[in-house]
């Protein structure tokens, strides 16, 4: 599975957009963009994924560049409950591991 | 819909004791994944399980670390004896996988364990 590279940590002020960003530049074309995020001492939660096109659901945004090289998950009204370790996942399609890294811890700031 | 139930949610062990972690997916779930996660890093796969069948232990360090899921639905994770450096939130997860379409995995709360 290829790599990621995240910020170690990130600051937001509630009511703001959250961007965070990460590359995966040695990404293969049958691997798919996974995003999970942690509370604290809970397990990790499933948010969104994407293989090259933009995708939303009700908790966020994925935006992934057009050379897949890296992507960016976008909280756009971030609450103090979205204060987490956000995780970047380069995962193959079909294949069930997840290979987790360390993650961006984001602090939303009241 | 019940998540991933998991028991308990903390020991606390003697170094050299045995210790077992208990976990129910969610009801119609194939696959079963245990994880364990050290202190300020992501989780590490342990083993995962399709219905009864151990898919995937590569990781599990099989001289003290042992796994079972009988009858496809819940799993326990046993370590004996425990060691020191086994002191790690163990996390179980969940997915309904079909075909070769990997479905999101649903994570339990965790068992917090620590070896003293």
């Amino acid at each position: 599975d290829a790599k990621t590279t995240q910020p170690p940590s990130m600051d937001c002020a509630e009511g703001r957009a959250a961007n965070l960003p990460c590359n995966h530049s040695t990404i293969s074309g049958n691997e798919y963009v996974y995003w999970y995020r942690q509370i604290h001492s809970q397990g990790p939660q499933y948010i969104i994924h994407g293989l090259k096109n933009n995708e939303t659901n009700e908790m966020a945004s994925l935006i992934i560049t057009e050379d897949r090289k890296s992507s960016t998950l976008i909280l756009p009204h971030a609450t103090l409950r979205d204060t987490a370790v956000y995780y970047c996942i380069v995962r193959v399609g079909g294949s069930e591991k997840l290979v987790f890294g360390k993650g961006t811890k984001l602090t939303v700031n009241p | 819909e019940a998540g991933v139930v998991q028991s308990p949610r903390y020991k606390i062990i003697e170094k050299k004791q045995p210790v077992a972690f208990w976990c129910n997916p969610i009801s119609g779930h194939n696959t079963l994944y245990w994880y364990r996660q050290n202190l300020g890093q992501g989780p590490e796969l342990l083993i995962r399980y399709e219905n009864e069948e151990a898919v995937d232990d590569s990781q599990l360090p099989k001289d003290r670390f042992s796994a079972e899921r009988l009858k496809g639905v819940d799993s326990t994770l046993k370590i004996q004896p425990a060691e020191l450096g086994d002191s790690a939130v163990y996390l179980c997860a969940s997915s309904f996988d079909r075909g070769r379409r990997a479905r999101e995995q649903f994570f339990g709360p965790g068992t917090r364990l620590t070896v003293l």
